[in-house]
């Protein structure tokens, strides 16, 4: 049973250009959940999506970011027009519900330059 | 909203020593999560627990529910246990995970 698959593991854009990230859960698992960590800060909470459905996107900046969870296919967080600070680790995990033992990918680093 | 505060920030110690991170929390939980993420790595979850405790190897976590308090301890500390140690209320209030800011511990030769 494979982990949760983040990609890119890294991915390096320009200001102004789309980031898209990608995080396919664990078989099984139908809640996934995005987190976004800055330099040197903790773990801040951005979305949480089942299939299809966005639950919770408290979390998430108002312009320029969005994401889903189609029915198949890995989940996807967009950034359009990224700037300077969207320059972070990207993680996202899932769970099959809470409270459960939530597991996490690798994360995805992005660099805007 | 649950504070999840966690404590020493930072942490240096030599190879073999006990250690200990604590994690302290304002709202009851049902469930508490101690997770590891190495330099430049992802997350590894490497506790989800509720009461009592836990071991796994040289690992173990306690939590006090009356104290709402809950430690990591790490036996025979090595270099390779350097990373941050993060623990974070997975309780489902609101379907959000809240986190430590996280101990950053550093196991020197």
């Amino acid at each position: 049973n494979a982990g949760v698959m983040q990609n890119p593991r890294h991915l390096v854009r320009r200001r102004g250009q789309e980031a898209r990230l990608r995080c396919s859960p664990m078989k099984g698992h139908s809640h996934v959940y995005w987190y976004r960590q800055l330099p040197e800060e903790g773990l801040k909470f951005m979305v949480y999506l089942q299939k299809e459905n966005i639950i919770d996107e408290s979390g998430m900046p108002k312009e320029r970011f969005s994401a889903e969870f189609p029915k198949e296919g890995p989940s996807i967080l967009r950034i359009q027009q990224v700037v300077r600070g969207d320059s972070a680790a990207y993680f996202c995990a899932s769970s099959p519900s809470l409270p459960a033992e939530a597991f996490f990918g690798q994360g995805t680093r992005l660099t805007v330059v | 909203k649950n504070e999840v505060e966690q404590s020493p920030q930072n942490l240096t110690a030599q190879e073999g020593e006990f250690i200990t991170i604590n994690c302290s929390y304002s709202v009851g939980i049902s469930a508490l999560h101690w997770l590891q993420q190495h330099p430049g790595g992802g997350i590894v979850s490497l506790f989800m627990l509720s009461s009592g405790k836990k071991k796994h190897g040289r690992l173990i976590a306690t939590i006090n529910i009356q104290e709402k308090h809950s430690s990591l301890h790490i036996t025979a500390s090595h270099p390779r246990d350097s990373a941050v140690y993060i623990c974070a209320d997975a309780s489902n209030r609101d379907d959000k995970i809240i986190f430590g800011k996280g101990t950053r511990l550093h196991i020197l030769p």
